[in-house]
């Protein structure tokens, strides 16, 4: 069955770096997002995006945050000077059209120090 | 704005009792909502949709119904078993494509 993949599985950095996550949507899917979870916190939507641009942004995806989908295959989040406060758990998901089901990938635990 | 909420936070029952799940949200104009399973550590499993237009939707031994005018829904699990033991986080979708989450309900189930 086809499904969301996700790299990393886990990043530690330091404060001030730049990371990105990758993600790998199911293939025939047009709708992407990301969403975090702080821990022991809601699950929060952070961005969608479909054909090749931002669809909503959250409060939080300020100018630190942005989303690229470089190739046919590959969604991905880089947040460019990492915050302490953006220790989280990264989900991505996709679907085939808006108003279906979500599929949501394993997620990227990142731990900025 | 929307806000999702989901009661109990956390329920422990024994194995093959029938249990339900609560949500409820404030603005009823919603698309559709969805319900999910998280185990610890873990990404986030589909589980269920609801139309807005439906009152319930059925997989195995989880049923899910829908009542948009008093912004609630609840998930029952027939026959729980110690494998169903996880977090339950409901999600409704509005007129955009971003879903909302509620702080979802851990169910332990002891054998």
């Amino acid at each position: 069955e086809p499904e969301v993949t996700q790299t990393p599985s886990h990043q530690v950095t330091q404060m001030g770096q730049e990371v990105i996550l990758r993600c790998v949507p199911i293939s025939n899917h047009l709708y992407f997002y990301w969403y975090r979870q702080i821990l022991g916190q809601k699950v929060e939507f952070l961005v969608s995006f479909y054909n090749n641009e931002i669809s909503e942004k959250s409060e939080i995806f300020d100018d630190q945050f942005s989303v690229e989908r470089p190739d046919g295959s590959n969604f991905t989040l880089k947040i460019r000077s990492t915050k302490l406060e953006d220790s989280a758990m990264y989900f991505c998901a996709s679907n085939e059209f808006e108003g279906e089901t979500q599929y949501f990938g394993p997620g990227t635990r990142l731990l900025v120090l | 704005k929307q806000e999702v909420t989901q009661i109990p936070a956390a329920l422990s029952v024994p194995e093959g009792e029938n249990l339900v799940l609560n949500c409820s949200f404030t603005d009823s104009a919603i698309y559709n909502l969805q319900w999910f399973r998280q185990d610890p550590g873990k990404g986030l499993t589909s589980l269920l949709l609801i139309q807005s237009s439906q009152r319930e939707q059925t997989s195995g031994r989880l049923n899910a119904s829908l009542d948009k005018s008093s912004g609630r829904s609840t998930l029952y699990i027939a026959a729980s078993q110690p494998g169903d033991s996880a977090t339950y986080l409901c999600a409704v979708k509005g007129n955009t494509g971003k879903l909302i989450f509620g702080q979802g309900t851990t169910l332990q189930v002891k054998p």
